[in-house]
């Protein structure tokens, strides 16, 4: 079956513009997650959403940063004003609510890779 | 707070050898810990988890043990072929209270070579 897509795959934008990365996850999936790799490091997670919950937003570095999830379905990553620490390749990923059963295995799409110049 | 660190690389070892990437964490609470894979051009994917001390993931000739006292979670493989490089992540999911909400280590990028 379809996997989680995201596009674009690559962003080239200029400092101060506003981008939006779009993800759809795969169907069914109550959950989705964004996460930004920088280049070189580790995965750092920005926000969380879960059904109809508030969605966790712990990770977002600044106010520049926010997303949007309509439903279960399509979620829209959006960074303002962007800076050029702010290239990275920005991963979503999205899991199945299954209390007690793989509840946490989670799957990643392959990625907008982010270049602010 | 929680963390996870795992050996930096590149590691890189011809085909047929053993494979050992550390990986040691920090965390509160009782994690679930998991091995995610990269290969290249693709997006990552997991490899294995353990959800509870002493449990052993294993999957595609992978295994790693979850090492309560040690706090370790290293990924082991006996015979590596050329199609196991890859980036490889640990990670654990970062507190009890916050479902799935996976922190990664750094990545080990590994090279086999012919």
């Amino acid at each position: 079956g379809a996997g989680v897509s995201q596009s674009p795959s690559n962003k080239v934008t200029e400092k101060g513009k506003d981008v939006e990365l779009r993800c759809d996850p795969i169907s069914g999936h109550t959950a989705l997650y964004w996460y930004r790799q920088r280049l070189g490091q580790g995965l750092e997670f920005l926000i969380y959403f879960q059904g109809n919950s508030a969605p966790d937003k712990s990770g977002l570095p600044s106010d520049r940063f926010s997303a949007e999830r309509t439903g279960e379905s399509v979620s829209t990553l959006t960074i303002q004003r962007t800076q050029q620490e702010d290239s990275a390749v920005y991963l979503c990923a999205s899991s199945p609510y299954q209390a007690g059963k793989d509840a946490y295995e989670q799957y990643f799409g392959p990625g907008t890779r982010l270049t602010v110049t | 707070g929680n963390s996870v660190t795992q050996m930096e690389g590149p590691v890189t070892l011809s085909e047929e050898a053993f494979l050992t990437i550390n990986c040691t964490y920090t965390a509160t609470g009782y994690p679930s810990l998991f091995w995610y894979v990269q290969y290249p051009g693709e997006g990552l994917q997991l490899l294995l988890k353990a959800t509870k001390a002493d449990d052993k993931g294993s999957n595609k000739g992978f295994e790693a043990t979850y090492r309560k006292e040690t706090t370790s979670f290293h990924l082991e493989k006996g015979s590596v072929q050329v199609s196991d490089s890859a980036v490889y992540f640990c990670a654990l999911d970062r507190t009890t209270d916050s479902w799935g909400k996976l922190q990664f280590g750094a990545g080990t990028q590994v090279v086999v070579t012919p």
